[in-house]
Order: C-alpha cells, then structure tokens, then sequence
C-alpha cells in the first residue's frame, strides 16, 4: 500500500508570497492533518480536514487554510508569506480521524528569504 | 505548563542496554497515547500506541501508562546504534478537539 505523499518537497519563496503545497493521503483514509515543524516550536498542529469538512483548527493565523477533495487529497495554502514561515510542513493521514495513528508524509521543506 | 512535556535530552546509552523514555501530559482524562520516532531530516514515524486500558509490547519496544501520575514511557530494550533518533510522544488530550498534541521530543544516542 502506497503512503502518504506531498508535493512538492521543497519550495524557495520570497517574502509576500503564496504557495500552495499538497498532500494524498493512503488510500482509503479520510482524514488529512497538518503540522507545521520549526527547531524552536516543534510539530504544531494547523487543521484537519475528514471527508472534506475541516474538523479542527490549531492557533495560526488566518494566512494558512487548507481544503480536501473528494478524493481525500488535501491542499494547504500560506498567503503573504513570513519569515517565520519557514518550516518543514507535514501531512499525516489517518483512517478514523486526527485523534488517532496517524501517518506522515515525508514534508515539504519550504524556505523564505 | 505545557501540555505534553519531554525532556529534550540527549538521552545517551550504550549498544545493548535499556532505553527509557518518558512523556508526562497535562489531562487525566486523556486516552490514547502514540510514540514517533523522527531520524534527522526525515518526517516522524508511528512506533507504537496504547490506550488507558494497558500496556504494550512489539518486540524490542515496550510502551507503558502510568495514570496515576500522568505519564507515558516508551522502553527499548536491547538498544541498537541504528535506534539514535528524537522521539516524539503524542497524546489525545481529553479537550474535546479531536487532534494529537505533540512533546518536543527526545533525542536518543546509542553508543556503539
């Protein structure tokens, strides 16, 4: 069974910026959950989305959204990107939902300069 | 207080002995609890979970709960080289939001 996938893997953005990264969950699985994973802050959780609706939604600002399809592959999008936005962004899917195992992709690695 | 809390380490062992890990969380009510390991540069990968209602063993890996004082460890027996990484303990918090909170992780060192 394939596992999680993202795309792309790494991404060099300036600073105002958007950018838009993906995710494909293993196949069968509902729900996608996003992290973000800086040195400092650790995995800090951004949104989950289950069969298209998001569920959750971690403590960041409105810049970062996301969205799912109806084939579970989800999109999360950072409008006028930060300095600070620079971080290795993670998508784990899971079969029940986030508050479960879940499973991780191998990130998307974006800088911002 | 932080909700999920590990110490950052490094924790270092030599080849061959028992390495504890432990994770303390905030919420008594909190039910299900997941150990990732992380290599550097790499995305985290589920190791093991239990649930409040016991302990558990899969091979070198022993994951344990203690309730009372509101602590998870995570026991590797026979410790390899190859077992160096950060551990991360997730727990599903008894907040109502359906969502994993991570620890920081611990960085573990197997000597050779």
């Amino acid at each position: 069974k394939a596992g999680v996938t993202q795309t792309p893997r790494y991404l060099i953005k300036t600073r105002g910026q958007q950018v838009t990264l993906s995710c494909s969950p293993i196949s069968g699985h509902r729900s996608v959950s996003w992290y973000q994973q800086t040195p400092g802050q650790g995995l800090q959780f951004l949104f989950e989305y289950f069969s298209e609706t998001q569920r959750n939604k971690g403590n960041f600002p409105g810049r970062f959204s996301g969205r799912q399809f109806s084939n579970s592959r989800s999109e999360m999008n950072v409008s006028t990107l930060e300095l600070g936005d620079s971080a290795l962004y993670l998508c784990a899917s899971s079969l029940t939902g986030g508050e479960n195992e879940q499973f991780f992709g191998p990130g998307t690695r974006l800088t911002v300069l | 207080q932080k909700e999920v809390e590990q110490n950052s380490g490094p924790l270092s062992v030599p080849e061959g002995a028992i390495a504890s890990l432990n994770c303390t969380y905030s919420d008594r009510g909190s039910q299900s609890f997941f150990w990732y390991r992380q290599y550097s540069g790499k995305s985290p990968e589920l190791i093991m979970f239990i649930y409040s209602n016991g302990d558990k063993e899969d091979g070198r890996f022993t994951a344990q709960l203690n309730k009372a004082s509101q602590y998870v460890s995570l026991l590797i027996r026979d410790s390899q080289p190859s077992d160096s990484a950060t551990y991360l303990c997730a727990v599903n918090l008894y907040t109502g939001r359906r969502a994993l909170t991570f620890g920081s992780g611990t960085r573990l060192q197997v000597q050779p």
